[in-house]
């Protein structure tokens, strides 16, 4: 069965980085398109980045760009996401998902990890 | 301020139907297909329609999906208390060049 395990996340300072990673198992990972969409405390959801199935075409949120990048190593069945200049508002819960399509223009994310928690504090 | 438009709650007795709205503009629901997700508490997502009106092996026909211009409906019939969830539509949006999601609907079932 698919499963999408989080791991890297915790507690970081203000302007400090962290790096997210997603180990994919049960699908063929270099087929899907993937994603990180976070939900901080008592909020809602909110799509974070995403990428295509081979790596080369990867979107972002406004409130993310230019210092968030996405990632994936195929050969690994891993996904990345690389967060630098953390902020007190990029506190929330990451998770993994993985889109129904290779190329994710549509929003259908069929499998989610259970979450990794990232708490940016001084 | 989220993109897409959603009720913050919902509520209905056991048995009865409730709808959700998802309000958006040309350039997300106007243009492309509307995905609803069902979140239960301490729990991750799960999708539950997909492509404005499929529901995804495993999700029960109770819950149906709709969507005409820049709007879109989730209706769910036959409420059970195992509903109370919150709801969340989502769709690409061609002008912002990502995915965006509603607020979320908190659902409560009386």
């Amino acid at each position: 069965q698919v499963q999408l395990v989080e791991s890297g996340g915790g507690v970081v300072q203000p302007g400090r980085s962290l790096r997210l990673s997603c180990a994919a198992s049960g699908f063929t990972f270099s087929g899907y398109g993937m994603h990180w969409v976070r939900q901080a405390p008592g909020t809602g959801l909110e799509w974070v980045a995403g990428l295509w199935y081979d790596g080369n075409n990867k979107y972002y949120a406004d409130s993310v760009k230019g210092r968030f990048t996405i990632s994936r190593d195929n050969s690994k069945n891993t996904l990345y996401l690389q967060m630098n200049s953390l902020r007190a508002e990029d506190t929330a819960v990451y998770y993994c998902v993985r889109d129904q399509r290779r190329i994710p223009v549509g929003a259908t994310f069929g499998y989610w990890g259970q979450g990794i928690l990232v708490s940016v504090s001084s | 301020q989220s993109v897409l438009t959603q009720p913050p709650s919902a509520s209905g007795t056991p048995g009865q139907r409730v709808t959700i709205s998802c309000s958006g503009s040309n350039s997300n629901i106007g243009g492309n297909t509307i995905n609803w997700y069902q979140q239960l508490p301490e729990t991750a997502p799960k999708l539950l329609i997909y492509n404005n009106n499929q529901r995804p092996s495993g999700v029960p026909d109770r819950f149906s999906g709709s969507k005409s211009g820049t709007s879109a409906s989730l209706a769910i019939s036959g409420l059970q208390s195992e509903d109370e969830a919150d709801y969340y539509c989502a769709a690409w949006d061609d002008r912002l060049i990502g995915v965006v999601f509603g607020g979320g609907t908190k659902l409560t079932v009386l």
